[in-house]
């Protein structure tokens, strides 16, 4: 079975730094996606970053990019000039199958990311 | 605001007690699907829907009972719940094959007593 891993339970930043989390995935497949999530105290989540495992360029969004090493099942996300409102905790999740038109996103422990003023 | 609300935001129920979670989506989706996410754990598949006919039941024990009766609406049937059932469960919906992205309500936080 699929499993996706992040190692750091808390992290912490200066605002206006840059900041890197970790996250690890263990799959036979060779084409999926990966995803980033973000979930705010009023923790409605949403979509932050996705990468298809097929592309070899990393994904990017404004101050948000990922560094994608498929042989290594490495898909960590950088947040760069970091706000205030990145507080939240990140969760990386791994798209495992589809099932009659859904999907089934297998997601790490989570990152709680904290900003400094 | 991503189009999926969830109602009780907070619930507390006795081990005997009978609630329902609800789920709307205005996005006209076409798969739902309730997650349960307990502190420090990841999050867990419970129950997906497509098209109105659930396709996946991840081995959750049977005092949770599911309920899809359109594409917009998904129920979570509470019954006889032990104090470990007490997380926030989230509930989602998507219909993209090729993004891949799931659209999440705010959760219902549950505390059994």
């Amino acid at each position: 079975a699929q499993t996706v891993t992040q190692s750091q339970p808390e992290m912490s930043v200066q605002e206006a730094e840059t900041v890197t989390l970790s996250c690890t995935y263990d799959t036979s497949e060779s084409d999926y996606y990966l995803f980033w999530y973000k979930q705010p105290p009023s923790r409605q989540m949403i979509l932050v970053i996705r990468q298809e495992a097929y592309k070899q360029q990393n994904a990017t969004e404004n101050r948000f990019s990922v560094n994608f090493q498929k042989a290594a099942k490495s898909f960590s996300l950088k947040i760069s000039d970091s706000q205030l409102g990145d507080a939240a905790m990140y969760f990386c999740a791994y798209r495992s199958e589809w099932i009659q038109g859904a999907q089934k996103l297998v997601f790490g422990q989570g990152t709680r990311l904290t900003i400094n003023p | 605001e991503t189009g999926v609300t969830q109602t009780p935001r907070h619930l507390v129920m006795g081990m005997t007690n009978k609630k329902s979670l609800k789920c709307e989506q205005h996005l006209g989706h076409n798969a739902m699907y309730w997650y349960k996410q307990s502190a420090k754990k990841p999050l867990e598949l419970m129950f997906v829907y497509s098209l109105e006919e659930r396709v996946e039941n991840n081995s959750v024990p049977s005092r949770f009972s599911p309920e899809c009766p359109n594409s917009s609406h998904l129920f979570l049937h509470l019954h006889t719940l032990q104090p470990e059932d007490s997380a926030l469960y989230l509930c989602a919906s998507s219909q993209d094959r090729n993004t891949g992205e799931l659209f999440f309500g705010e959760g219902s936080r549950l505390t059994v007593l």
